[in-house]
């Protein structure tokens, strides 16, 4: 596609539901990024993949949190037992190759009530 | 530590006016400096960008000033127009090092019609 696709853009869980988020990133595109970003903050690192390999998950706020990507292209971040500091918006981005700039795509809203 | 800081947070310009927004780094292995526009409902999207070895770059009504001695920079929007209002977000990264970038807090900027 044209830029990058997430879904679903809302999301609604009750405290202790599982959830997964998805990313289809800008087609050939080699690094894939997740953000978060509460809300009025700015966006903050969670995990850097580099085609199927996750080369970076220290932003990662708990084990409770997961990432995937395994044919290197669609990824998915799950998060278990959610929180209600789990709230935030989850952004995706992806970039061509290291060195360029990143595209991000509108993110996903996940409230937990 | 806050890696990358930025002000104001909030800024509101007149129609014509020059908007200005400062952010300020600490570690020096930074090397790529983008400022990312958000509005809301969408996720960040590419600006302007500048590296150290140049003191300043303008790309169209947008120009970024860069002090590497006092590891500053700024984002100057000349000629500040209504559909410019939206968040703004200074962003750092290591390019020779890893892709991640570190966010400011953002500025919420708005333009008086």
């Amino acid at each position: 596609g044209a830029g990058v696709s997430q879904s679903p853009r809302y999301k609604v869980a009750k405290r202790g539901q599982d959830v997964a988020l998805r990313c289809d990133p800008i087609s050939g595109h080699v690094s894939l990024f997740w953000y978060q970003q509460a809300l009025g903050q700015g966006p903050e690192f969670l995990t850097y993949f580099q085609n199927e390999a996750q080369l970076d998950k220290s932003g990662l706020p708990s084990d409770r949190f997961f990432a995937e990507r395994p044919e290197g292209s669609v990824s998915t971040l799950k998060i278990q037992r959610t929180q209600q500091e789990d709230s935030a918006v989850y952004l995706c981005a992806s970039s061509l190759t290291r060195g360029h700039g990143y595209t991000f795509g509108s993110g996903t809203r996940l409230t937990v009530v | 530590q806050q890696q990358v800081k930025q002000s104001p947070q909030s800024l509101i310009v007149q129609k014509g006016g020059i908007s200005i927004i400062n952010c300020a780094y600490e570690n020096t292995a930074f090397d790529y400096f983008p400022w990312y526009q958000q509005f809301p409902g969408k996720g960040p999207a590419l600006l302007i960008a500048i590296r150290p070895d140049v003191s300043e770059k303008k790309e169209g009504r947008f120009t970024i000033s860069f002090n590497k001695s006092a590891k500053q920079f700024s984002l100057h929007i000349m000629d500040s127009q209504p559909g410019d209002s939206a968040t703004y977000f200074c962003a750092a990264s290591a390019m020779n090092r890893d892709d991640k970038i570190i966010f400011g807090k953002g500025t919420r900027l708005h333009i008086l019609p």
